[in-house]
């Protein structure tokens, strides 16, 4: 089956700077590429995904990119604020024939220092 | 997300005894899933619903079972707890038909075995 891969498992920055979070895949079928923010105590929520027939795409200071020939994709946080601070989750899709089945990577806590 | 609520929030128990947990939704999606989650290890699917017909395992499912009594509730029991099955969990649904992958959380339960 799938397996996803989250690095690093842990990320302190500068508030401010930059974050990037890597994701690698093994099932180059994989077709759908969400992130996932979990907040401390709370549930995790979509912040933003991407598909394999796009390349990268932006939400404000988040962006995500695609290589599928290496089969792995990123996260990127620009000018990082203190309410970045979570554990942030990649996740794959395996194939289409498993529909919504996601795969998750082991997650990366994120602290912003102000 | 209000809409996908989990009963109940938090439960201890002890070895050997059977344990039940409850997630409802009103949103109308057909598909629910049931995550459990662990430090360093992300959420990994314990079991997963398409439909009211539809059970289908996960990939840590053993120790587990689940009911789809009905398109909005999907319960996940625990026959014999074991202290290693203490960790968070979570259902989630989504719907394709919808226009989106996107899977929405309920708050999680937290379960301690002793």
């Amino acid at each position: 089956g799938e397996n996803v891969e989250q690095h690093p498992s842990t990320l302190s920055v500068q508030e401010g700077d930059s974050a990037v979070i890597k994701c690698t895949y093994s099932d180059s079928a994989s077709n759908y590429f969400p992130w996932y923010k979990q907040e401390l105590g709370k549930r995790p929520q979509l912040i933003i995904d991407i598909r394999s027939n796009v390349g990268e795409k932006k939400d404000q200071r988040i962006a995500v990119t695609l290589n599928k020939t290496a089969k792995h994709f990123s996260l990127h946080i620009t000018e990082t604020q203190p309410e970045d601070s979570a554990v942030y989750f990649c996740a794959a899709n395996p194939s289409k024939a498993a529909g919504n089945k996601l795969t998750f990577g082991g997650g990366t806590r994120v602290l912003v220092k102000p | 997300d209000a809409d996908v609520t989990q009963t109940p929030r938090n439960r201890i128990t002890k070895t050997g005894k059977r344990i039940m947990l409850e997630c409802s939704q009103t949103k109308g999606h057909d598909r629910m899933y049931w995550y459990r989650q662990d430090p360093g290890l992300g959420l990994r699917l314990i079991y997963y619903s398409f439909d009211v017909k539809d059970i289908n395992k996960g990939e840590i499912s053993d120790g587990y079972s689940v009911s789809r009594q009905a398109q909005a509730k999907f319960s996940l029991s625990l026959e014999s707890a074991i202290p290693n099955q203490t960790a968070l969990y979570f259902c989630a649904t989504s719907d394709p038909r919808q226009g989106s992958d996107t899977q929405y959380f309920g708050p999680g339960t937290r379960l301690t075995v002793l």
